[in-house]
């Protein structure tokens, strides 16, 4: 149980062109889910937080405008890069957070990532 | 800034050895603190969530100490065999609820 999955899983792009990845909860309801950002050798960024049915919430230095999140349903969110440059290639990975869960100590399931580069 | 530590940040073992890495995180607002494995082109799968000071977690070969007060957590693999190869991440929670993580220990256990 608790899987998430990722996609696309790899992604090369050219500059200026706009990239969309999709995470999907495959067999839980998630009410909430993360977007996070990793750079090589650094660790897991959180970048926002998406709720199913309202506007997400960046983290301070994330472009809201650049980077546009999407929870339309229980199972889907997408984050879509804007108008991308070479300095956006990087590693996205999302998480998903099961609906009713205690927040102080509730899992969250993590997708495989996408490696997005910008040419 | 809230800080998550991991150290080593890399460690070679031969199989059969047992081996441990740490995690420290801010003492003050804990919530929780979480352990991920993370193997290559995979997802990052949930090891532990740890709430109690002193709470001690066990998975198999692998087990978890925390230490709320002094802020650090260890994660021990006993008698470790080449599929343990992978990244170990913690990640601290507070009051935000958000997961904070370390950069990782990247384990490589030797046949």
């Amino acid at each position: 149980g608790a899987v998430v999955s990722q996609h696309p899983s790899r992604v090369i792009c050219k500059s200026g062109t706009s990239v969309k990845i999709e995470c999907r909860s495959l067999d839980f309801q998630a009410t909430t889910m993360f977007w996070y950002r990793q750079f090589p050798k650094q660790s897991l960024m959180l970048m926002a937080t998406s709720n199913e049915g309202s506007k997400a919430t960046y983290e301070q230095g994330v472009e809201k405008d650049k980077f546009l999140i999407n929870h339309a349903s229980l199972t889907l969110s997408t984050l879509t890069v804007t108008s991308a440059h070479p300095e956006d290639s990087s590693f996205y990975i999302c998480s998903a957070r099961e609906a009713g869960r205690l927040l102080s100590t509730d899992t969250q399931y993590f997708g495989p990532g996408t490696r997005l580069t910008v040419l | 800034i809230l800080n998550v530590e991991q150290s080593p940040q890399s460690l070679h073992v031969q199989e059969g050895d047992s081996t441990n890495f740490t995690c420290s995180f801010p003492s003050s607002n804990f919530y929780a603190l979480h352990w991920y494995r993370w193997e290559t082109a995979k997802s990052p799968e949930a090891l532990f969530v740890m709430t109690l000071n002193g709470d001690e977690k066990k998975k198999g070969r692998i087990s978890a100490t925390l230490n709320t007060k002094e802020g650090y957590s260890y994660l021990y693999i006993k008698g470790s065999q080449p599929e343990d190869s992978a990244t170990y991440l913690c990640a601290f929670k507070n009051s935000s609820y958000k997961l904070i993580f370390g950069s990782g220990t990247r384990l490589l256990v030797r046949p």
